[in-house]
């Protein structure tokens, strides 16, 4: 119950399409949801996170679907761009005995053609 | 402000050997969690640090322990390598306030032969 499964593990995308990554979880006591981009060479970084109360969040050509009632949330990146080549990490929050601790997808390796 | 560092940046060790890796957190971050990361495994929580306290644990074994002091820097010892040992191992640092936003460093990439 305390995983989030992600899918694809592995994802092409033209240059200029839309690549759609997702995520399902279990556990309804997930109170923040963030992304996670992380380039060869480089720690994650966090992208973008939102809230199980809101529907979508934007920013920038990236933004996060979020179906509370399947319990499942998904990242867009429109106009996908080579630059945007790197393995993308969704989490969940969740407070486990007082302590907030996150449980993390297992990754998607997202390729951009040129 | 500074990043996370880590320290080293590279190892190579033989099976049976022990290993310490250091991690320095954005400052003011109290909270330093540790990862296990592998191709095709994605990032294994190992354990997370909060003011000198181990405060979550993951499912590694004995072998992986570490610990934090008082300037919130952190270590993390790997006792009797195995060949399966052989990763990047990431730490993040984190504020009181956002905990889901976890500030990772560059990792140590450690090679056990």
């Amino acid at each position: 119950q305390q995983q989030v499964k992600q899918s694809p593990q592995s994802l092409i995308v033209q240059k200029g399409g839309i690549s759609i990554i997702n995520c399902a979880y279990e556990n309804t006591a997930f109170d923040y949801f963030p992304w996670y981009q992380q380039f060869p060479g480089k720690g994650p970084a966090l992208l973008i996170a939102i809230r199980p109360d809101v529907s979508e969040k934007k920013e920038g050509r990236f933004t996060i679907s979020f179906n509370k009632s399947a319990k499942q949330f998904s990242l867009h990146i429109m106009d996908s761009q080579p630059g945007d080549s790197a393995t993308y990490f969704c989490a969940a929050r969740v407070l486990m005995d007082s302590n907030y601790q996150l449980i993390w997808g297992a990754g998607t390796k997202l390729i951009i053609k040129p | 402000k500074a990043g996370v560092t880590q320290t080293p940046r590279y190892l190579i060790k033989t099976r049976g050997q022990q290993v310490t890796l250091s991690c320095s957190p954005i400052s003011g971050h109290r909270s330093v969690s540790w990862y296990q990361q592998t191709p095709g495994q994605g990032l294994q929580f190992l354990f997370e640090y909060f003011s000198e306290t181990q405060r979550n644990k993951g499912n590694f074994p004995g072998r992986f322990s570490g610990r934090q002091f008082s300037n919130s820097r952190s270590e993390m010892n790997v006792s009797t390598l195995e060949l399966g040992d052989s990763a990047l191992y990431l730490c993040a640092s984190s504020s009181d306030r956002i905990t889901y936003e976890q500030y990772f460093g560059p990792g140590t990439r450690l090679t056990v032969t």
